[in-house]
């Protein structure tokens, strides 16, 4: 079965270290996202990309920096980790055109800078 | 540019009492409609999606949502809840036409249920 996943699940940091978060999907998805999720914000966007070699900032890209050098993986990279990047990290992926059918989700990375 | 609101961060119910999760969203552009589900430790499931035509739809789990477009709202229901169902709910929104940033999910903050035995 197609699938998408996420790895490590957990791993801690300590502030300044650079890290990277894994993301490898299956279902060659054209479309592939990171958010993060925090109490009281729900999932925020940080980046995605619609394609090899493509990639955007979303809402909360600061410090964060991904790239796409084939359709399957997308790692998400901390420059700098900080202590307000704890947090839980969510990779999804989606079909290549309107988004009809959502977007899949791995089963999320937690973060703790210390 | 799209937002989502989620009313209630927080339902408590009886277990085999009915639920309402309300979702209420703004957008310039024609939207698709979906709820998802986290479980404990999980990612996001799919639960039920709108994208045209019955404004009421069917999800799994016995879950259905209906989408009202003068009251931009698509209201989870569910008329007889489980345990099982305790978990954290997401209500999103994807744009309908292509461009610029179209793909993308848009998500409420999340409503935790949290079903009383």
């Amino acid at each position: 079965d197609a699938e998408i996943t996420q790895s490590p699940r957990h791993k801690i940091t300590e502030t300044g270290r650079q890290v990277t978060l894994a993301c490898h999907q299956t279902w060659n998805h054209n479309n592939m996202f990171w958010y993060r999720q925090d109490l009281g914000h729900g999932l925020r966007l940080i980046h995605y990309s619609y394609g090899v070699q493509d990639t955007n900032k979303g809402e909360v890209s600061d410090g964060y920096s991904v790239s796409r050098s084939n359709t399957e993986d997308l790692p998400l990279t901390l420059e700098s980790a900080a202590s307000s990047q704890t947090s839980v990290y969510f990779c999804a992926s989606s079909e290549k055109g309107l988004n009809r059918k959502g977007a899949f989700f791995g089963q999320g990375t937690r973060l703790t800078v210390v | 540019a799209q937002s989502v609101t989620q009313l209630d961060s927080q339902v408590p119910v009886f277990e085999e009492a009915p639920v309402e999760l309300r979702c209420n969203y703004s957008s310039s552009v024609s939207v698709y409609l979906f709820w998802y589900v986290q479980y404990p430790n999980q990612g996001l499931q799919l639960l039920l999606k709108y994208l045209s035509g019955s404004t009421l739809v069917k999800g799994i789990n016995g879950f259905e949502a209906e989408f009202n477009k003068s009251q931009t709202s698509f209201h989870l229901r569910k008329p007889s809840v489980h345990i099982s169902d305790t978990a954290e709910y997401f209500c999103a929104v994807a744009p309908k036409e292509s461009g610029a940033g179209s793909y993308q999910l848009t998500f409420g903050k999340g409503t935790k249920l949290s079903v009383i035995p």
